[in-house]
């Protein structure tokens, strides 16, 4: 366990569906992130949030809602997604936006659209 | 969480040679560099980072070097194991606003017995 915990480890969700993606971290720290990482194309940064305010939407689809209730958590609520959504969807925290030791990484949600 | 690439670059190795896997960056102002490992059913895993007044960091068989000249990064694995076999990524620190890193592609080494 690297202290960042993302739950489910498995997702299937139909277009219709909506489903959200959990987050959670106990590490003190006070950004975090989501990355998305499918078979195309490099990690793609999502959104970022520090000490629960979103910072960057990179444009990401409406589809795709962010909600940081608090610094240890984050969530990602899915709602009306596509194929193409389908992807491995990586949590990340750090100490803050300039404290750049890197990323502290869950081990994702495999998420398939059908 | 395993590491989706179906694409990505292949390094093929024996058991006990040095691996060299490569990384061109894209911001000739960026000033922090990290090597990741992710391994099948994980996330991706710190490995060693450089800061951009270095040209070469050393960890435990592990060894990054810059060449901020051209823009390129490499990672030196020293008598490559099996455990080794991953995909690893590099990532550097764009300063746009605040700090965020910005991933390469990857590249999958497979260490063979």
């Amino acid at each position: 366990e690297t202290g960042v915990t993302q739950t489910p480890r498995h997702l299937v969700m139909g277009m219709t569906n909506k489903k959200s993606l959990k987050c959670e971290q106990h590490l003190g720290h006070n950004a975090m992130y989501w990355y998305k990482q499918s078979a195309k194309k490099p990690l793609e940064l999502m959104f970022v949030y520090s000490l629960e305010e979103r910072v960057e939407n990179n444009s990401v689809p409406s589809r795709f809602s962010p909600e940081c209730p608090n610094s240890s958590h984050l969530f990602l609520h899915l709602h009306t997604l596509q194929p193409e959504d389908s992807a491995l969807y990586l949590c990340a925290s750090s100490q803050d936006l300039s404290f750049t030791y890197g990323y502290t990484f869950g081990s994702g949600t495999r998420l398939t659209v059908v | 969480g395993e590491s989706v690439g179906l694409h990505l670059p292949t390094l093929s190795v024996q058991e006990g040679d040095n691996s060299i896997i490569n990384c061109a960056y894209s911001n000739s102002a960026s000033d922090y560099f990290i090597w990741y490992k992710q391994e099948s059913g994980k996330g991706p895993q710190f490995i060693i980072d450089i800061r951009s007044n270095m040209d070469k960091r050393q960890g435990q068989r592990v060894t990054v070097l810059l060449n901020k000249t051209v823009k390129h990064l490499s990672l030196q694995i020293a008598a490559t194991q099996p455990g080794d076999s991953a995909v690893y990524f590099c990532a550097e620190n764009f300063s746009g606003g605040y700090n965020k890193l910005i991933f390469g592609a990857g590249t999958r080494l497979a260490v063979h017995p």
